[in-house]
């Protein structure tokens, strides 16, 4: 089983272009979410996606959207990336079974760093 | 506000015990989760307590305390492998959906 798979493991941009970090789960998890984590810092919600077709904001939504393409996939997208943006990028899922015991399932991370 | 409180490091030494602790301030509580991350790597899960008392897990132990707002993680027989940081993280009181997570605790373990 791969779990959780994020592309690309590594980026670099330039100030003011655009990606998008891609994420898919095949563990049939309804909860998708992305977090960033700068260096020696806990992690922070930037969206989530609670099950297929919705999404919410986290705690740093400003200058990301997402994309929950279907139940396996959760794209992020930086529209116009900026040097605040640099981080390590996760991408997590969660099942909804009525016994929730708040495990997360990890993806290796995306490292960005924006020039 | 929310938040929970970790020492930023902990130092061991190989073969010892040590113990993590995690603080927390919510306006309700729905148990605390320990993840390990090691550095470069993603966090994994490594246990969750919903209810008072202890949760075993081979050397990883967790504790829990409501009326304290208290938890920590207890590490037996430390090997240099544990050597990681490890955060606790909390269901938010505004979404089921939501983790809060503390800052996290590097653990340093000499030989």
């Amino acid at each position: 089983n791969a779990g959780v798979t994020q592309t690309p493991k590594f980026q670099v941009l330039k100030t003011g272009q655009s990606m998008t970090l891609q994420c898919a789960q095949d563990m049939n998890h309804n909860s998708m979410y992305w977090y960033r984590q700068d260096p020696g810092m806990g992690l922070r919600l930037i969206y989530y996606s609670a099950s297929e077709g919705t999404t919410d904001k986290g705690e740093v939504p400003n200058g990301y959207n997402v994309s929950r393409l279907n139940k396996r996939e959760f794209s992020l997208r930086l529209e116009s990336a900026a040097p605040s943006q640099t981080s390590v990028y996760f991408c997590a899922s969660k099942t909804s079974l009525q016994r929730d015991t708040g495990e997360l399932f990890f993806g290796e991370g995306s490292r960005l760093t924006v020039l | 506000g929310q938040s929970l409180e970790q020492p930023s490091e902990v130092t061991a030494v190989e073969g010892a015990i040590v113990q993590i602790n995690c603080t927390y301030q919510t306006s309700g509580f729905y148990g605390l989760s320990w993840y390990q991350q090691h550095d470069g790597g993603a966090p994994t899960f490594l246990s969750y307590n919903g209810l008072d008392g202890l949760e075993e897990t081979g050397r990883f132990s967790s504790f829990l305390s409501r009326s304290d707002s208290y938890g920590y993680l207890l590490l037996q027989e430390l090997q240099m492998k544990d050597s990681a940081s490890y955060f606790c993280a909390a269901r938010s009181p505004d979404s089921n959906y939501q983790l809060i997570w503390g800052a996290g605790t590097k653990l340093i373990i000499k030989p």
